[in-house]
This record gives C-alpha cells, sequence and structure tokens, in this order.
C-alpha cells in the first residue's frame, strides 16, 4: 500500500511568488492534515480536512495561504504571495480514525525556501 | 496556551542501555499523548499512543508512561540499537478533535 506522498519534495521560489504543494493521502483515508515546521520550531497543526471539508483551520497563518481537497482525495495548499517567513517544511499526513485511536500516517515533507 | 518540553541537547546512550526520553507538558491534560519517531528528510512516523487513564503502554522494545500529576510522559526505548538513533517527538491531543500539538523533539544517537 503506498504512503502518503507529497510534491514538490523541495521548492526555491522568491518573495512575491506563489507556489502550491500537493498531497496525496493513503487510499481510503478520510481525515487529511497538513503541518508546518519552521526551521528550529516544532511541528504546527495548520488544518485538517474530513473528506472534502475543512474540519479545522484554525492553525492557518494568515489569507495568503489556500487549502482545497476538491473530492475528498489529495489536497493542495497554495501559498500566495510568498513571505520569507513561509520557509520550512511542509508536512501532510492522513488518517483513518476508529473507535479507539486516529494514527496519523505523514508524508515526506515538501521543504519551501522563500528568497 | 499549552507548552510541551522536551530536551533540547541530543541524548547519547550505549547500545543495549535503555534510552529515556521525556515530554512535559504545562496545562491541563490531553486526551491522548503520542509518540512519533523522524528520521532526516522524512515524515514523523506514529510510534504509540497513550490515553489520559492510562499509565503505561509497551510495544516491543518501547515502553511510554503517562503521569497526569506530574503532567510528564516517559518514553523508553529497551536495550537499545544504532538503528533507534533518530529524534522522537511527542505530541499531544487535547481532545476528540485530532489536532496535534508537539514539541520540538529530543535527538537520541546510539553509539555501538
Amino acid at each position: 500500500e503506498a504512503g502518503v506522498t507529497q510534491f514538490p519534495s523541495h521548492s526555491v521560489i522568491e518573495k512575491g511568488q506563489t507556489v502550491t504543494l500537493r498531497c496525496d493521502p493513503i487510499s481510503g483515508h478520510d481525515n487529511l492534515y497538513w503541518y508546518r515546521r519552521v526551521m528550529g520550531k516544532e511541528i504546527k497543526f495548520l488544518l485538517h480536512f474530513v473528506k472534502e471539508s475543512k474540519q479545522d483551520e484554525s492553525g492557518m497563518p494568515n489569507n495568503r495561504f489556500l487549502a482545497e481537497r476538491t473530492g475528498g482525495t489529495y489536497s493542495t495548499l497554495k501559498v500566495q504571495p510568498a513571505e520569507l517567513e513561509d520557509s520550512g517544511v511542509y508536512f501532510c499526513a492522513s488518517s483513518q480514525p476508529n473507535y479507539f485511536t486516529d494514527t496519523q500516517y505523514f508524508g515526506p515533507g515538501t521543504r519551501l525556501t522563500v528568497l | 496556551s499549552q507548552k510541551i518540553e522536551q530536551n533540547s541537547e541530543a541524548l547519547n546512550i550505549q547500545e543495549g542501555k535503555t534510552a529515556t526520553l521525556t515530554c512535559n507538558y504545562t496545562n491541563y491534560s490531553p486526551a491522548y499523548l503520542q509518540w512519533y519517531r523522524q528520521d532526516p528528510g522524512r515524515g514523523p512516523v506514529f510510534l504509540l499512543l497513550i490515553r489520559e487513564n492510562e499509565k503505561e503502554k509497551r510495544k516491543e522494545r518501547l515502553k511510554v508512561t503517562f503521569d497526569t500529576t506530574l503532567k510528564q510522559s516517559l518514553f523508553h526505548i529497551t536495550a537499545s540499537q544504532p538503528a533507534d538513533s533518530a529524534t522522537y517527538l511527542c505530541a499531544l491531543e487535547m481532545d476528540s478533535n485530532y489536532q496535534l500539538i508537539w514539541g520540538a523533539g529530543t535527538k537520541l544517537i546510539i553509539k555501538p
């Protein structure tokens, strides 16, 4: 079974440009999460989808970030326009919770560098 | 707001010994506390989950304890191996909304 995949693995862009990150969750997983880790800091929650609906987007930094999950399958996270402080590693995770637990499976991350 | 503290300094352990990592939190106890392993260039990998009403959970060479009075979880790896070298992260799920609050992680180095 394929794991969570993310594309691209690295992205280097100029301040003011737009970048779109993609996440393909494990097939059949309804829950999809986006997280970010800024250099030297802990991982921070960004948002949570259940199928195509945004369940919780309380961690989104500002309105320059837009996440979508059309059809409840893959998700995209767009940053427009990118700022220097957006640099970091963006992780996606998916899960299919049951009564007992919600094990989240993480992708390898996309390293975003804004120059 | 909830803060999580993990040892920021790397932990060096001799192969075969037990490695113990600490996770402390500041506010009210989470519904669930999770431990993850992260290798360089990879995403976190789930290891163990312990619930608020549980004291201890084991899985093979791994053991997690949860003390809500001390607001602390300990993560033990027995008979440690060089392959156990990685960064270990603890994450709190405060209620059933699945949002995780993360510690910064502790780097564990197992020396042969």
